[in-house]
């Protein structure tokens, strides 16, 4: 079947320090592939997403690489803020073919940036 | 710019009583879904609507029910509820093709 497998948290860093969240896949066909982020006390949004093997999404300094050979999409950012802290989600998406795209999330990834 | 709109936003009942959250959405999407959210656990789906007049079930639909009542709103019952229902429940709406979903804040229930 279907499902996401995301690194465990808490993760924490120290401002401006690198970030990786790994996030593997397994699925069957081409799934598109998204990262979510909540922040306290809000749902969730959108972060970034990729639709094919090889694309790369980015948003808000975040970038995340769809690798079809690895079923991997890890998100990464070059320099956290404290404004980062969130729980972050990896997600896939199969396209059923009918009127609704359902998504499968990981578990989520707490990430605490200290200054 | 409401885009989904969840009541309440918090809930406590006792083991037995019965709830309905409510879902809107504004964006003229036709596919709406309820999710629970526990620790550990990521996102469940638990129903979804494709359409206006359409429900499916998820992957946790035991001790659900849901109400399409139009194309704007969803609702997710809970007939007798249980203390395992304790958990935060996100509605979320998306476009037919293929949009990303849109979630709301969430509704944080416990059951006594």
């Amino acid at each position: 079947g279907n499902s996401v497998t995301q690194m465990e948290g808490p993760v924490t860093l120290s401002e401006e320090a690198f970030l990786t969240i790994n996030c593997t896949y397994t699925a069957t066909g081409y799934p598109s592939l998204f990262w979510y982020v909540q922040y306290p006390g809000e749902g969730l949004q959108l972060l970034l997403k990729a639709t094919k093997a090889d694309d790369k999404g980015s948003n808000k300094g975040f970038e995340a690489t769809y690798r079809k050979e690895t079923t991997s999409f890890h998100l990464e950012k070059g320099s956290v803020q404290v404004s980062d802290s969130a729980v972050y989600f990896c997600a896939l998406r199969r396209y059923y073919g009918g009127a609704t795209n359902k998504l499968i999330f990981g578990t989520g990834t707490l990430l605490a940036v200290q200054p | 710019n409401a885009g989904v709109t969840q009541t309440p936003k918090f809930q406590v009942l006792k083991t037995g009583q019965s709830m309905t959250l409510q879902c809107a959405q504004d964006m003229n999407h036709n596919s709406m879904y309820w999710y629970r959210q526990d620790p550990g656990m990521g996102l469940r789906l638990i129903y979804y609507s494709a359409s206006e007049g359409t429900t499916d079930k998820g992957e946790v639909p035991n001790g659900y029910n849901v109400s399409r009542l139009n194309k704007r709103e969803f609702s997710l019952r809970l007939e007798s509820a249980a203390p395992s229902q304790t958990s935060v429940y996100f509605c979320a709406s998306s476009s037919q093709q293929g949009q990303p979903q849109h979630f709301g804040d969430g509704t944080r229930l416990s059951i006594l």
